[in-house]
Parts: C-alpha cells; structure tokens; sequence
C-alpha cells in the first residue's frame, strides 16, 4: 500500500537560514513524488515533482528536492528562508504500478519563517 | 501549464438544502477528475473519483448518495453535496488528471462550503 509521512507537524526557521521540510513514502513499485504549498483558504500551488532523471529538482519560488531511492525520502529544501515562505506543505506520491492514477497526500508540516 | 477551475469559490446554505460544485479543466481534456475534501488544518482526503462517461468511484467511508459526482464532458465534472448539514462544512478541492503530462494532477482553487 502507498504511504506518505511528514514527520514535523510544524517547522521553525529564522529568516535567510536554510529550511529542511521532511518526507518519506512506500510504494511498491516506482514513485511519482510531488510537494505542493497551501496558504490559508488557498488550493494546493505545485512546487516541484521527481518523476524520473536527475534526483535534484528544482522548482518555484527557490525550492528544491532530493529523491533519495535507498532512504525513500523526498525532502523539500530551500537555502534561504524568506517570512513569506510561511505556509502548509504537503508531500504526495503517486504509485506508477497503481493504475488509478491515485495521489497519496502526507499529513502537511506547517512553515513558520520568523523575521 | 493546465489550468483547472472550480466554481463557486465560497458557499454559504441553510442545511437541507443541495449544494453543486463545479470543477473545470480549462486548457486539456481530463478523462479523470479527482474530488478531495480537507478539515481545517488537516491534510486533503480523497473522497472520490470521477471518470468521464462512468460511475465514479468513492472512496470507503464517503457516502456516494450524499455526494453525487458527474463527470458528463472532458473537461467538467461536478460534485453536488445533497440534503447538506453543518457536518459537511468544508473545504473542497478537486483536480484533473493530464494523461499528456505523466498523469499528473492539477488542483483546481478549492471551494469553501458553509452549512448553517
């Protein structure tokens, strides 16, 4: 069965220092991975996707991630905290052997960037 | 990139009454639509999802003659929250699958549903 995990329920970090948004998945066969920011009574905004190539990615607003095969982990990274950064973020995964195309969300780690 | 939109953004209705949302692919056409609902503070749970031209598929747990799902084109599908009560007060957010794009999902704004 697919899993996601987001540890942190919440993530504190002090403007301009580097943040680290953790996530772990289970799949069975290959994952699709994707992170996605929600501000407060807003949708999901797409921030990046692994689905094959280079295990670096990169994506909006100065965010990257690293799939990490051997640790199942997808952990959302960005060098430099802005206060604006400030929001909900949700990893998910897609199982590529699950042809229903499902996305499989973590339970969201609040951002919280402090002047 | 694809656009998804839903319609109305915000509702508010006195309980017993019917509620209809309305998700939209606007730029690609969308075999399968996805309906998802979240509690605040809370993550997004898949409630359903809705296949063009066929009987959605709920998820266990979610009741399909309360939440009835149409998806009658490619590029609509519509969630309608009947006999509505304070319960069912939430945020719900749907989206479209781009079989040209990996099959990725694209959310559409979400829609804030009031039940007085």
């Amino acid at each position: 069965a697919q899993s996601v995990a987001q540890p942190e329920d919440q993530v504190n970090v002090a403007e301009g220092n580097p943040l680290t948004v953790k996530c772990t998945y289970s799949v069975s066969g290959n994952p699709y991975l994707f992170w996605y920011v929600q501000y407060p009574n807003r949708g999901l905004q797409f921030l990046l996707k692994y689905i094959t190539g280079d295990n670096l990615v990169k994506g909006s607003y100065g965010f990257e991630a690293e799939f990490n095969k051997s640790q199942t982990s997808f952990h959302l990274k960005k060098p430099s905290a802005l206060v604006s950064d400030s929001a909900l973020y949700f990893c998910a995964v897609r199982d590529d052997v699950d042809s229903s195309y499902k996305l499989i969300f973590g339970s969201g780690t609040r951002l919280l960037v402090r002047p | 990139g694809a656009v998804v939109s839903q319609h109305p953004s915000r509702v508010i209705c006195k309980s017993g009454t019917s509620v209809k949302i309305e998700c939209r692919s606007l730029d690609f056409q969308a075999t399968t639509m996805f309906w998802y609902r979240q509690f605040p503070k809370q993550s997004l749970m898949l409630m359903a999802t809705s296949n063009e031209g066929s009987k959605a598929t709920y998820e266990q747990g979610v009741e399909k003659d309360k939440f009835l799902i149409n998806h009658a084109s490619l590029t609509l599908s519509t969630l309608t929250v009947t006999s509505a009560h304070p319960e069912d007060s939430s945020f719900y957010i749907c989206s479209a699958r781009d079989h040209s794009s990996y099959n990725e999902q694209f959310f559409g704004p979400g829609t804030r549903l009031t039940v007085l």
